[in-house]
């Protein structure tokens, strides 16, 4: 089974400021998938980013990136000129390739963005 | 537009009654997922289902039961045996989950159910 960890419950960053939130994950599996899903104060999950773990570069998107280093199986998240928008519950996902879109969470990251 | 819907935004009972939880995509997505989600918690799986007429059970099935007779809708009844109803409920589609592929899952917005 596979583990999702996410070892700070909360954060905050000014604005316009760069923070980056940590992912770790446990699993046997070579072909796998990573995500970042972002929950604000509506609740509505939304996706950020996705990784495929056989692409070594890293994906990236608008002000989002991450830092996927798989022999340390660890993703990390960052967001760079942070908006008040940005406020949000974060969380980090792993699937298992071809295994039914399944989706193993972690706990979560409150993010707050401070003007 | 495409999407899911959850309805109702809220809903309230009284403790040992049942209540069913709606949820319908019109993304002409085979998989749905049923999640319970506690304050400041992570995402539970509670039951999917990959095709029409075939379910299984997630990792905190017992006291919930569903339904998936049609492609786009996925009910989920929360019976008098879930002995901690009130939570958040979120309801998850993606496309074929039965084939090679792996895609990511799309949320709809959510039901907060409370017992009391």
């Amino acid at each position: 089974a596979q583990t999702v960890t996410q070892s700070q419950p909360e954060m905050s960053v000014q604005e316009a400021e760069t923070v980056t939130l940590s992912c770790t994950y446990d699993t046997s599996e070579s072909n796998y998938y990573l995500f970042w899903y972002k929950q604000p104060p509506s609740r509505q999950m939304i996706l950020v980013i996705r990784q495929e773990a056989y692409k070594q570069q890293n994906a990236t998107e608008n002000r989002f990136s991450v830092n996927f280093q798989k022999a340390a199986k660890s993703f990390s998240l960052k967001i760079s000129d942070s908006q008040l928008g940005d406020t949000a519950m974060y969380f980090c996902a792993f699937m298992k390739h071809n295994a039914g879109n399944m989706l193993t969470f972690g706990g979560g990251t409150r993010l707050m963005v401070k003007p | 537009d495409g999407g899911i819907t959850q309805s109702p935004k809220y809903l309230f009972r009284k403790e040992g009654q049942n209540v069913t939880l709606s949820c319908e995509q019109n993304l002409n997505h085979d998989a749905m997922y049923w999640y319970r989600q506690d304050p400041g918690q992570g995402l539970r799986l509670i039951y999917y289902s990959q095709i029409v007429n075939d379910f299984q059970k997630g990792d905190i099935a017992e006291g919930y039961s569903v339904s998936r007779e049609k492609k786009e809708s996925f009910p989920l009844t929360v019976t008098s045996a879930q002995k901690n109803p009130t939570a958040f409920y979120l309801c998850a589609s993606s496309p074929n989950g039965r084939t090679g592929s792996s895609y990511e899952q799309y949320f709809g917005p959510g039901t907060r159910l409370t017992v009391t």
